[in-house]
């Protein structure tokens, strides 16, 4: 089973608009943290904002909020006021803590966000 | 502060011939991490290390090798380049001191095998 899975391969916003993309995760882990990096054209892996599972309230980085809800094993990024530079590969990861000594993240296949003038 | 850098950024390989890719970071990260990312796909683990010396594998280690001599420096070597390995390799670096410590990446190495 995929360990984390981003349904949306492509999506459009109108610029000024708030987005959400989507990621579900798979773990029987309690103890796990949830990152989002953008990857833009160019090609560099940006972090953006994590999430753990202990954490009471989700997190938020400036215009990007994590909407975690962990019954349903979802942590979806929401990008409010999107702009032009939005546009971009964005990846969902997990690192889980059981059996993970190197702390290695698992990638989701990534959805990728056109911001519209 | 570079951060972490990869050289080459660009290399076209034909089949069969080796190439070793340097990943070096000036952060004194413990933990260090060779990705692949293939077209339209997330990062895979290829190997990975959590200290100078050591060395483990990650998802897909078959055709790669890779040591860590010194803390700074993680080497990513392809002993008989196949095509399957055209590929954007990542690397990527971390404390893990804490939960939230995220991985830093470098800017990525474009490999071509003909």
């Amino acid at each position: 089973a995929q360990k984390i899975t981003q349904t949306q391969p492509g999506m459009f916003v109108q610029e000024k608009e708030a987005v959400t993309l989507d990621c579900t995760y798979d773990t029987s882990d309690p103890s796990y943290g949830l990152f989002w990096y953008k990857q833009p054209s160019s090609g560099e892996m940006i972090f953006l904002i994590y999430q753990g599972s202990y954490d009471q309230q989700n997190a938020t980085e400036g215009r990007y909020s994590l909407n975690f809800q962990k019954a349903r094993k979802s942590a979806n990024l929401v990008i409010s006021a999107s702009q032009l530079g939005d546009s971009a590969m964005y990846f969902c990861a997990m690192r889980e803590a059981l059996y993970n000594a190197g702390n290695m993240l698992t990638f989701g296949g990534g959805t990728r966000l056109m911001v519209k003038p | 502060n570079a951060g972490v850098t990869q050289t080459p950024k660009f290399r076209v390989l034909k089949t069969g011939q080796s190439m070793t890719l340097l990943c070096a970071q000036d952060m004194n990260h413990e933990y260090m991490y060779w990705y692949r990312q293939d077209p339209g796909m997330g990062l895979r683990l290829i190997h990975y290390s959590v200290g100078e010396g050591t060395t483990a594998k990650g998802e897909v280690p078959d055709g790669y090798n890779v040591s860590r001599l010194k803390k700074q420096n993680f080497l990513l070597g392809l002993e008989s380049a196949a095509p399957s390995q055209t590929s954007v390799y990542f690397c990527a670096s971390t404390f893990v001191l804490a939960d939230a410590d995220e991985q830093f990446f470098g800017p990525g190495t474009r490999l071509t095998v003909l």
